[in-house]
């Protein structure tokens, strides 16, 4: 089994709808997640942290469910700047290094 | 300003050569990588520095050998160059090597080896 795995997608989704990714991971010590994006041809830059309580940052929402061993991304009102590669990242307690998930592919259509 | 630099940005080389890439950072940063992407997109790190002190070397063929001469510059020279080591390269830095850190990533050297 894969350390971080994601659908891959991709997902076709209309302007102004609402996209949830999920990404589970198999390592119970894994402390520290992060949502990257990647647009096509560039490098992966930071979206957004998550937290255990789950955050928000203005149309996007991460949730992390330690039990299930899952995170997830919540795109609201979709745009079409929006379109990129997802990646679910994941650190484990005692370890320096991240493990990226293959990402989801993500395309807003006008 | 750029945070983190990367050259060349693309490489095209005959299998057999030996190729050096290069990166620096301007963020006062202590922490810095390289990744390797595929074809498949998949991104997986081969090494780690801290302070110029190697902290993860990620079971790379010893082909890569990355050289840190300080905190601001990691290079990776690659030796005896094979169609499998075609990829994208990114470098990145953090603050720090706690993996809780956020990671700047460089644009990436595109390496094809013909």
């Amino acid at each position: 089994r894969k350390e971080v795995e994601q659908d891959p997608g991709p997902f076709n989704v209309p302007e102004g709808a609402t996209v949830a990714f999920n990404c589970t991971y198999s390592n119970s010590a894994s402390q520290s997640f992060f949502w990257y994006r990647q647009d096509c041809r560039k490098e992966p830059k930071l979206l957004m942290s998550v937290y255990s309580s789950g955050n928000e940052d203005g149309r996007f929402t991460a949730q992390l469910n330690r039990a299930s061993q899952y995170i997830s991304l919540l795109i609201r009102d979709s745009k079409l700047s929006d379109s990129a590669t997802y990646l679910c990242v994941v650190n484990m307690r005692g370890n320096e290094k991240l493990t990226f998930g293959t990402g989801t592919r993500l395309t807003i259509i006008p | 300003d750029t945070a983190v630099s990367q050259t060349p940005k693309y490489l095209v080389t005959q299998m057999g050569n030996d190729k050096s890439i290069k990166c620096e950072q301007n963020l006062g940063h202590d922490t810095m990588y390289w990744y390797k992407q595929d074809s498949k997109k998949f991104l997986k790190i081969m090494f780690s520095y801290n302070n110029k002190e190697l902290i993860i070397n990620e079971t790379v063929p010893n082909r890569f050998s990355p050289k840190s001469p300080d905190k601001a510059h990691l290079n990776l020279h690659i030796n005896s160059l094979e169609l499998g080591d075609s990829a994208v390269y990114f470098c990145a830095s953090s603050q720090a090597l706690t993996g809780q850190e956020t990671q700047y990533f460089g644009p990436g050297t595109r390496l094809l080896v013909l």
